[in-house]
């Protein structure tokens, strides 16, 4: 089975801080990585996602996110946050085969204060 | 191109009436996924299309939720005998190859 971890339920930063938004996943198979954005009232967009090709990935909007094996772990980064990043943020697995059909962790809300 | 597009965007339902979900994949998408959201969760999975073949429909949470997708485009998500437990958004989300899904807006349900 597999599984994902958001740590945090929400986050809050001041505009041009890090943002940091933490995900640990748990696969039996290599794992294909996902991190959506969801704005409100809207449906979920792709960020950017790890498919077993380079461990740092970049994604749109300046987020990056690192897929690391030894800690199950595929955190999500921006250097500098800006109020546009305000919204709510899921973190998918799959695994890479089958139907790689994705599970989603339940979510971090980031707050963005000016 | 268009994205995925779902309808109505909102729908208001008495306890104990039928409704019906539509979802517009993106041209050329193989796979279609419905989910269901609850207010702050991430989404959950109900069901998968690889085509007009559902082959998977293990995350219907009950037999009055019914899917199809006749011709391997559209589909529709049917909940029969609404309960106030299936108010929700239901996402859709088609996808060409095994990896990026694209979702639609979403139908937001309320059940009175």
């Amino acid at each position: 089975a597999q599984s994902v971890t958001q740590l945090g339920s929400h986050v809050s930063v001041s505009e041009g801080a890090l943002v940091l938004l933490r995900c640990n996943y748990s696969s039996s198979v290599p794992p294909y990585l996902f991190w959506y954005v969801q704005y409100p009232n809207q449906g979920l967009q792709l960020l950017l996602k790890y498919t077993s090709a380079a461990t740092l990935v970049k994604g749109i909007n300046g987020f990056e996110a690192e897929f690391k094996k030894s800690e199950t772990s595929f955190h999500l980064t921006k250097p500098s946050a800006h109020m546009s990043d305000a919204a709510e943020y899921f973190c998918a697995v799959s695994k890479s085969g089958g139907s790689y059909i994705p599970t989603f962790g339940r979510g971090t809300s980031l707050i963005v204060h000016p | 191109g268009a994205g995925v597009s779902q309808s109505p965007r909102y729908k208001v339902a008495k306890r104990g009436q039928d409704v019906a979900l539509r979802c517009d994949p993106i041209s050329g998408h193989v796979s279609l996924f419905w989910y269901q959201q609850a207010l702050g969760q991430g989404p959950e999975f109900l069901t998968y299309f690889q085509n007009e073949a559902q082959l998977d429909k293990s995350g219907l949470p009950s037999d009055r939720f019914f899917a199809e997708r006749p011709e391997g485009s559209v589909s529709t998500l049917k909940i029969q005998r609404t309960q106030q437990e299936d108010s929700a958004v239901y996402l859709c989300a088609s996808r060409r190859d095994q990896e990026t899904q694209y979702f639609g807006p979403g139908t937001r349900l309320l059940v009175l």
